[in-house]
């Protein structure tokens, strides 16, 4: 079965550091994978997706992802983390034939001043 | 477009009564997903929908839980008796294809239920 692990519930940097967000998937085929964010009170907003193609993907606001095959991961990136990049962060993979998304637990991103 | 619009944004009930979440999915979607999220089991897939018609209702925790959509504007997700175990926040999501290739899901902005 599909699933994907965010291994890293809370993160806190500083504002200007870079920011590492981890996302393993567990999928028998090439995956579709997603990143969506999600402030307080709101719902998810689409940062950046995978589907084929370049393994390098650049989404909104600033962020980017690599696609591992060799390493089922997924991981998000961003060189310089902003104060209203707080938020949560939700890595998602479809599902098969299907293709609904499952989603990870989710990583809670906290911003230093 | 206005977005995927979800109502209530906050419900509070009292245990044993019925709740209606409702959905209205952006114009010429084809599908419509129901979300729960809790801090334990994080966002779970509840049901979807492909042209109105229920495809995968598995995620339906139990059968105090029921969805429709009578119409390609509007979804209900109901639960009858509602428990406080169902409190969580309930997403409504839409999109083109499933695996939509250009936007990915839009979603709602919730509705935060809490059943004491």
């Amino acid at each position: 079965a599909q699933s994907v692990t965010q291994p890293d519930i809370h993160i806190t940097v500083s504002e200007g550091a870079s920011l590492e967000l981890r996302c393993n998937y567990s999928y028998g085929a090439t995956p579709y994978l997603f990143w969506y964010v999600q402030s307080p009170g709101q719902g998810l907003q689409l940062l950046l997706k995978y589907f084929s193609g370049d393994t390098l993907v650049q989404g909104i606001k600033g962020f980017e992802a690599e696609f591992k095959r060799s390493q089922s991961s997924f991981n998000l990136r961003k060189p310089s983390v902003h104060w209203s990049d707080a938020a949560e962060y939700f890595c998602a993979v479809s599902r098969g034939s299907q293709g609904n998304l499952i989603f990870g637990k989710g990583t809670k991103l906290s911003v230093k001043p | 477009d206005a977005g995927v619009i979800q109502s209530p944004r906050h419900e509070v009930t009292e245990m044993g009564q019925e709740v209606t979440l409702r959905c209205k999915p952006i114009s010429g979607h084809d599908y419509l997903f129901w979300y729960r999220q809790t801090m334990m089991r994080g966002l779970e897939l509840l049901i979807y929908f492909n042209n109105n018609v229920p495809i995968d209702d598995s995620g339906m925790p139990e059968d105090r839980f029921s969805a429709k959509m009578p119409n390609a504007s509007f979804s209900t997700l109901k639960i009858q008796p509602s428990e406080p175990r169902d409190s969580a926040v309930y997403f409504c999501a839409s999109s083109f294809d499933i695996r939509d290739s250009i936007n990915g899901y839009t979603f709602g902005s919730g509705t935060r239920l809490t059943v004491v």
